[in-house]
């Protein structure tokens, strides 16, 4: 198993651009997560996804979009790129409702000028 | 709401010291919590995790205990080495929603 695969692993975007954050998982798991990490802090979650066809927003959602079609990917879209968006961002994804170890990807680093 | 409160670093060590990394938190439900690991450059790898109190999560030298009585899940080990290095996050998971510390930075010099 490849585990949770992120791409691309590096990004510089100018303001206004647009662009989508890939995220996939071979393990067969439901439940797809979206986190950003600012440096000194936490990560925040952008948006889950609890099976295909089911997304809702977390703690950060504005400025960003996703979908899940299928249960292996779960990409994230930012539509209007602004500086605050500068970020690494993780995808991660856990089993089920009773399984609550979240599994992580490599990240992407963001950079928006 | 739920949240957690990690000791601010950067904790700066030398080769076999004790480490011990505080962690506290306020959750509202019966949590679990969660050590993860970022080493440079990667994502966050779960180190160890207990799920309901007085249980002990132990990995690679590294223990932490649940304690309710005080609402924390301290990281402690008992000598670290070089590849210790890296940031390490506490975090709780109460019916799906995580949430993370800030991380703190550990670096073990030779």
């Amino acid at each position: 198993n490849a585990g949770v695969t992120q791409t691309p692993k590096f990004r510089i975007l100018k303001i206004g651009q647009s662009m989508t954050l890939q995220c996939t998982q071979d393990m067969n798991h439901n439940y797809m997560y979206w986190y950003r990490q600012d440096p000194g802090m936490g990560l925040k979650l952008i948006y889950y996804s609890v099976g295909a066809g089911i997304t809702d927003k977390g703690e950060v959602p504005n400025g960003y979009n996703v979908s899940r079609s299928t249960t292996e990917d779960f990409p994230l879209r930012l539509e209007l790129a602004a500086p605050s968006q500068t970020s690494v961002y993780f995808c991660a994804s856990r089993p089920g409702q009773n399984q609550e170890t979240q599994y992580f990807g490599p990240g992407t680093r963001l950079l928006v000028l | 709401g739920n949240s957690v409160t990690q000791m601010e670093g950067p904790v700066t060590l030398s080769e076999e010291a004790f480490l011990t990394i505080n962690c506290t938190y306020t959750a509202t439900g019966y949590p679990s919590l969660f050590w993860y690991v970022q080493y440079p450059g990667e994502g966050l790898q779960l180190l160890l995790k207990a799920t309901k109190a007085d249980d002990k999560g132990s990995n690679k030298g590294f223990e932490a205990t649940y304690r309710k009585e005080t609402t924390s899940f301290h990281l402690e080990k008992g000598s670290v080495q070089v590849s210790d290095s890296a940031v390490y996050f506490c975090a709780l998971s109460d019916l799906g929603d995580m949430r993370f510390g800030a991380g703190t930075r550990l670096t073990v010099k030779p």
